[in-house]
């Protein structure tokens, strides 16, 4: 099992620039959510799914989009990107109530 | 929605002593309580777990305690090594469908 991966690890964008982030998991989980982690703020969940086809928002949903077409996986959209974007984001996935798995992270620098 | 306090936020212990971290939860209907472990640059792995029907939790080094009436919950961590070092999360969470809340953290550093 790959677990739960995430592309790309490293990405720079410009002010104003659209981009998706992909996540995917092959454990067959129902679960899956999307956090950033800014120094000193923790883990901040920005959006989750508990199934494919439903979405909801978390804590900090603004500026971003998703969807869950297939249980595999759940692409973050930027829809136009700001410097306050500049962040480690982290896709993770589980079973409903159990060990949540995080991908590597991808490290967005938005200038 | 629930909310999670984590304290402290930095820590620093002499090799071999104990470090304990603790949160606070403010829903009473959750019932599962990880720790996450995260190293440097890397991304964060669960260390132990608790649920709300069990009081305490050990694994080698590392315990968990767990008051429902306080609504507070600890992590325990004996003889510690210069690998213990990292930044810890607690989180809550009720065992059906709703998101993982995460404290915002605690750096331990074990001082060799």
């Amino acid at each position: 099992n790959a677990g739960v991966t995430q592309t790309p690890k490293f990405q720079v964008l410009k002010t104003g620039q659209s981009m998706t982030l992909q996540c995917a998991q092959d454990m067959n989980h129902e679960y899956m959510s999307w956090y950033r982690q800014d120094p000193g703020m923790g883990l901040r969940l920005i959006h989750y799914s508990v199934g494919a086809g439903i979405t909801d928002q978390g804590e900090v949903p603004n500026g971003y989009n998703v969807s869950r077409s297939t249980t595999e996986d759940f692409p973050l959209r930027l829809l136009s990107a700001a410097p306050s974007q500049t962040s480690v984001y982290f896709c993770a996935s589980s079973r409903p109530g159990y060990e949540q798995y995080f991908g590597p992270g991808t490290r967005l620098t938005v200038t | 929605g629930e909310n999670v306090e984590q304290h402290p936020s930095t820590l620093s212990v002499q090799e071999g002593d104990s470090a304990v971290i603790k949160c606070t939860y403010s829903d009473s209907a959750s019932n599962y309580f990880p720790w996450y472990k995260q190293e440097l640059g890397k991304r964060p792995q669960l260390i132990i777990d608790i649920r709300s029907n069990v009081g305490e939790k050990k694994d080698q080094r590392i315990a968990v305690t767990l008051n429902k009436t306080a609504k507070h919950f600890s992590l325990h961590i004996t003889e510690t090594q210069p690998e213990d070092s990292a930044v810890y999360f607690c989180a809550a969470s009720t065992s059906g469908n709703t998101p993982l809340v995460f404290g915002k953290g605690t750096r331990l550093s074990v001082i060799a």
